[in-house]
């Protein structure tokens, strides 16, 4: 069965940094596209990084120069840190896993609700 | 959103409706990998439907996907109650990046 559980959210003060890990199972997690989307309270939903099983990693914009994702293959466990944290990074963060490039995110965990309030 | 989708759609039960997905234009989408996610309150999306038209294997064949031009379509026919949620469209970029519509929201009347 496959599993991805998301942890670290946590309520943090603008401009702090924080570190969400992603524990996964019943797959090869070396093989797979890995993904952080996140969904600000009442909102859509917003891509925020792609980690390619080259290792070469996408981000958005929005997102870019303040977060850096990296992944353990040994441990199959996918992270991400967020530094420079900004009000609107308020959101529940998901990882979510992906078979192929420009494949369907088929597996999703629970998510970990990130909150950035003074 | 470089997606658009319909704020709301409602139907009563046993009724078909149907969601669009269009392009904005504002980025160039792959029409080909349209996947369309159902998320009910308080939990994680679900796939529903893949590369426009597939459906995994554990959803009901009540979900059909299809394209037309810059438009994608969700239609759900023999409504539940069950089928109530908020549903997003999604695609990739002809750069590679994710992009997702703002969400539809369905309700059973």
């Amino acid at each position: 069965e496959v599993k991805l559980v998301e942890s670290g959210g946590d309520l943090i003060r603008p401009g702090g940094s924080l570190r969400l890990s992603c524990a996964t199972s019943g797959f090869t997690f070396s093989s797979n596209y890995m993904n952080w989307v996140r969904q600000a309270p009442g909102k859509g939903l917003e891509c925020v990084s792609v980690s390619y099983r080259d290792g070469n990693v996408f981000y958005s914009d929005s997102v870019k120069g303040r977060f850096t994702v990296s992944r353990d293959n040994s441990n199959n466990t996918l992270f991400l840190q967020m530094t420079n944290l900004r009000v609107e990074d308020t959101a529940m963060y998901y990882c979510a896993k992906a078979g192929r490039r420009s494949g369907p995110l088929s597996n999703w965990g629970q998510g970990t609700l990130v909150t950035v309030s003074s | 959103s470089a997606l658009t989708q319909p704020i709301s759609v409602s139907g009563s039960p046993g009724q078909r409706i149907t969601i669009s997905c269009t392009g904005t234009g504002s980025v160039d989408v792959d029409y080909n990998y349209v996947s369309w996610y159902q998320q009910r309150p308080g939990t994680a999306p679900k796939l529903v439907i893949y590369d426009g038209f597939k459906r995994p294997s554990t959803v009901s064949s009540r979900f059909f996907g299809s394209k037309s031009g810059n438009t994608a379509s969700l239609a759900i026919s023999g409504l539940q109650a069950d089928d109530e949620a908020d549903y997003f469209c999604s695609s990739y970029t002809l750069t590679g990046s994710l992009v997702f519509g703002g969400g539809t929201k369905l309700t059973v009347l």
